[in-house]
């Protein structure tokens, strides 16, 4: 099984400033990689798939880079609404996932 | 709109059984994977099996295999994922979520809070 290590476990910033979460992976994945907001009381949110691609109607504060076991999400100005936790997703060549443990951005 | 709507909460006793589901609506329902997510309280996402509707292939993490039941009833747009006998440690929320390009899972259902207790 592929486990996803995600850094650090929590970034205190204030708004306005840049963000960059990492997620490496334990074996390549190739691009098969995800990341999700999920803000308390709420459902995740899918932000970036394949590693670099905006999903329809995220900000283009919002990118994603990476390929292989190294992988970066880059929140270059944080809004307000921003601040939640962040995961990282992988798919593997059998269609099984998995999720690494999260970035908690918090308000310094 | 595309979405998913899952059943409501539910409160069950250990040993008890018990099945939650989640219909999908404003897309074609046999052409997307449908995945389970496990949150437990406080705690991060786990991914739990897939299921493509349409003819009802059906994969399972190695941490849920024999733990839970995915299925699907296409004629109703409608998953499922099922408990024969719930412990404790099931008590948690869980998400069903709409696999787009094979790789992320784009819409999510709002969520079906579990919670066993004696």
């Amino acid at each position: 099984e592929i486990v996803l290590t995600q850094s650090p476990a929590t970034l205190s910033l204030s708004p306005g400033e840049r963000a960059t979460l990492s997620c490496r992976a334990s074996q390549s994945v190739s691009s098969y990689l995800a990341w999700y907001q999920q803000k308390p009381g709420q459902a995740p949110r899918l932000l970036i798939y394949d590693a670099s691609n905006r999903a329809t109607g995220i900000p283009a504060r919002f990118s994603g880079s990476g390929s292989g076991t190294d992988f970066t999400l880059t929140i270059s100005s944080l809004e307000p609404e921003d601040f939640a936790v962040y995961y990282c997703q992988q798919r593997s060549n059998w269609l099984l996932f998995t999720f690494g443990p999260g970035t908690k951005v918090d308000i310094k | 709109e595309v979405q998913l709507v899952q059943s409501g909460a539910e409160v069950k006793k250990p040993g008890e059984s018990l099945k939650i589901s989640c219909k999908g609506s404003g897309y074609s329902f046999t052409s997307y994977w449908i995945g389970w997510v496990r949150q437990m309280p406080g705690k991060g996402l786990e991914w739990m099996g897939i299921i493509y509707p349409g003819d009802s292939d059906t994969r399972y993490s190695p941490s849920f295999q024999g733990q839970v039941t995915i299925s699907a009833d296409k004629s109703i747009s409608t998953a499922y994922l099922q408990w024969s006998s719930l412990k404790a440690s099931d008590t948690a929320m869980y998400y069903c979520a709409r696999l787009a390009a094979q790789i992320a899972f784009d819409i999510w259902g709002q969520g079906t809070m579990v919670t066993v207790s004696s």
